[in-house]
């Protein structure tokens, strides 16, 4: 079946460290949403990326969405507290409208 | 906009009784999507709605859960009898197919956490 790997699972970082998180598609698709899910809480749409290489910037997060449309990542510069929580990757197939969700992939600030 | 409701936000129950998940989504969205969350097995899909019809419900366990729709506002997730291995977060979202520049995001409710002793 169609599936989105997203790795790596876990990521601790110092604050003000970097932080990277990547999905790889089974299947080309027509647009990848990303997701964060603050502890306790419920997940939040971020951003989506539709075209080709696209590249969107929030602030201190870089989304980039691959050539072939099966991969993304999501990088932040200089993490923060705030910051802390899962980041999941949604994908849309070109072939319906069910997303495939990632795992997931939970920054963790080490104190 | 009051965003998906989802009632209760907490339930505990014993094993074997039934169990009655709610939930209202944002006004006008025509996809509504159950999911549950557990630290094993991550965010899996049960089952989604379009047009209060039930589209796929491939991820929906066992018999023992069932999922309606009666109307555009309004979702029941009942699970029946219930299991501790049924333990978990409940998530009701929606989504509008065609939305704002084309976006299809999700809108996820608060959540309902099932104990299940």
């Amino acid at each position: 079946g169609q599936q989105v790997m997203q790795i790596p699972q876990y990521q601790h970082v110092q604050e003000g460290e970097d932080f990277t998180t990547y999905c790889n598609s089974s299947t080309t698709l027509s647009n990848i949403q990303w997701y964060k899910q603050r502890p306790g809480g419920h997940p939040v749409f971020l951003i989506q990326l539709v075209k080709s290489g696209e590249v969107k910037k929030q602030k201190r997060l870089t989304f980039q969405f691959g050539e072939a449309k099966k991969n993304s990542s999501l990088h932040i510069t200089a993490t923060q507290t705030t910051d802390v929580g899962t980041y999941f990757c949604a994908g849309l197939p070109d072939s319906n409208y069910q997303l495939i969700w990632g795992a997931g992939t939970k920054l963790i600030i080490k104190p | 906009d009051a965003g998906v409701i989802q009632s209760p936000r907490h339930e505990v129950t014993e094993m074997g009784q039934e169990v009655t998940l709610r939930c209202k989504p944002i006004s006008g969205h025509d996809y509504l999507f159950w999911y549950r969350q557990t630290m094993m097995r991550g965010l899996e899909l049960l089952i989604y709605f379009n047009n209060n019809v039930p589209i796929d419900d491939s991820g929906m366990p066992e018999d023992r859960f069932s999922a309606k729709m009666p109307n555009a506002s309004f979702s029941t997730l009942k699970i029946q009898p219930s299991e501790p291995r049924d333990s978990a977060v409940y998530f009701c979202a929606s989504s509008l197919l065609f939305g704002t520049g084309g976006r299809y995001e999700q809108y996820f409710g608060p959540g309902t956490r099932l104990t299940v002793t």
